[in-house]
């Protein structure tokens, strides 16, 4: 069975600093997503990553792609408050978007 | 060009009640999938339907549990009898493909009394 472990699950950091968030994956997938989402809202869509050694930035957050080690990064760079949310990562067994298998995620709260 | 549409957002059932819930996918798009997120949880894979087929129910519980997606209309998540256990965020999501990205709705919240 696939599973698909995030740490650190809670996440307080002061606006500024920078942080990384894990994710960690049992079986092999050659693709890995992150999602952001706010209490009560969806899912947004962030990055997909489709090979080893991929990388993707878009402002503050830059994720990675270890596909031989089955990791993947999320790094927080200079954080503000604005970013404050649950961070999901997610794989697909099979290869397509629809059925993926979820971390727990990351409940980040950036603080002034 | 509407994103995906799921209603109701929020919907409270007594115990024993059925609950049914709604997702039009987005325009084009004749791939759907269903989640279920409960409190401080990721989301687990219930069940993928094309149209008039459901082509991926593995996440499904097996009793109560029902989806469908006809030829016109939405497509419909279905649960029968609910109990306190069925409370959580029922998302679905759609794609144009298979293998093209997915967008999600933004969720009915299921709360049973």
């Amino acid at each position: 069975e696939l599973k698909v472990e995030q740490n650190p699950l809670f996440l307080s950091m002061q606006e500024g600093k920078n942080y990384t968030i894990y994710c960690n994956y049992s079986t092999t997938s050659d693709r890995l997503y992150w999602y952001r989402q706010d209490p009560g809202k969806s899912l947004e869509s962030l990055f997909v990553l489709l090979s080893n050694g991929a990388v993707k930035q878009e402002g503050r957050l830059m994720a990675s792609l270890d596909t031989k080690a089955r990791l993947s990064t999320l790094h927080i760079t200079a954080a503000v408050h604005d970013l404050s949310a649950t961070y999901f990562c997610a794989v697909s067994p099979g290869g397509s978007q629809g059925n993926l298998i979820f971390g727990k995620g990351t409940k980040l709260s950036v603080k002034p | 060009n509407a994103g995906v549409m799921q209603n109701p957002r929020h919907l409270v059932r007594r115990r024993g009640q059925e609950a049914r819930l709604r997702c039009s996918p987005m325009k084009g798009h004749s791939h759907v999938y269903w989640y279920r997120q409960l409190p401080e949880e990721g989301l687990k894979f219930m069940v993928y339907l094309q149209k008039e087929n459901i082509i991926d129910e593995s996440g499904m519980p097996k009793e109560r549990f029902s989806a469908e997606f006809p030829k016109e209309g939405p497509s419909i998540l279905r649960i029968q009898q609910v109990v306190r256990g069925d409370s959580a965020a029922y998302f679905c999501a759609s794609s144009e493909i298979r293998d093209t990205e997915a967008f999600f709705g933004q969720g009915t919240r299921l709360t049973v009394v």
